[in-house]
């Protein structure tokens, strides 16, 4: 069975301070991990995911297998990252995604000016 | 990008009817779809995941005679709540993948569904 966690259902910052959005997950096999995030009134779209290693809108997630953690960054939030996030996590077979995801509760992130 | 667009948006139906959900990939052939319920304040449940021209996989717990998922192209799929009931009120969502998308989905912008 697959499973992703997150901790905060809600997290407040101030413009310009860090932020970590915890994502911890239990699978078996091999996962693919995602971050999904969802503005106000639109659809849920990609922000990234581990295998690309990229960094979006400056946002980053490291894998972390040894921990089984998936935690997103950002050094220095902007008011307009305020938003849904959600982690989710997809099995890996010989190397192609499964497609079928399972989401964390996801984190409501609010960044006060 | 590629889009996924869902229609209606909201509906509201009668107890005891049935009502029927549409998801469309606009500009790109879906090979894969998937349905998902979400709850208030909860996150996203996969209900069922279909593949074009095969009957759809339904997640454990979820009665495939009550939520009934068509795909019958490459870019439709639908999801049909029959005999509705308040509890089925929910709100819909589904994504697809794509022949030469790799592997992210693309969702639709859901539907809200209440059953009075």
């Amino acid at each position: 069975a697959q499973r992703v966690t997150q901790p905060e259902k809600l997290l407040s910052v101030f413009k310009g301070a860090p932020v970590e959005l915890k994502c911890n997950y239990s699978y078996s096999g091999s996962p693919e991990l995602f971050w999904y995030v969802q503005y106000s009134r639109q659809r849920l779209q990609l922000l990234l995911r581990h295998i690309s290693r990229e960094s979006i809108k400056g946002f980053t997630a490291d894998l972390n297998k040894g921990e089984t953690s998936f935690h997103l960054k950002k050094p220095f939030a902007q008011e307009e990252d305020s938003a849904m996030y959600y982690c989710a996590l997809s099995g890996l077979l010989g190397g192609t995604s499964y497609g079928k995801l399972t989401f964390g509760q996801g984190t409501i992130l609010t960044v006060h000016p | 990008g590629a889009v996924v667009s869902q229609h209606p948006s909201r509906v509201i139906c009668k107890s005891g009817t049935s009502v029927k959900i549409e998801c469309r990939s606009l500009d790109f052939q879906a090979t894969t779809m998937f349905w998902y319920r979400q709850f208030p304040k909860q996150s996203l449940m996969l209900m069922a995941t279909s593949n074009e021209g095969s009957k759809a996989t339904y997640e454990q717990g979820v009665e495939k005679d009550k939520f009934l998922i068509n795909h019958a192209s490459l870019t439709l799929s639908t999801l049909t709540v029959t005999s509705a009931h308040p509890e089925d009120s929910s709100f819909y969502i589904c994504s697809a993948r794509g022949r030469g998308l790799g592997t992210e989905a693309f969702f639709g912008q859901g539907t809200r569904l209440t059953v009075v």
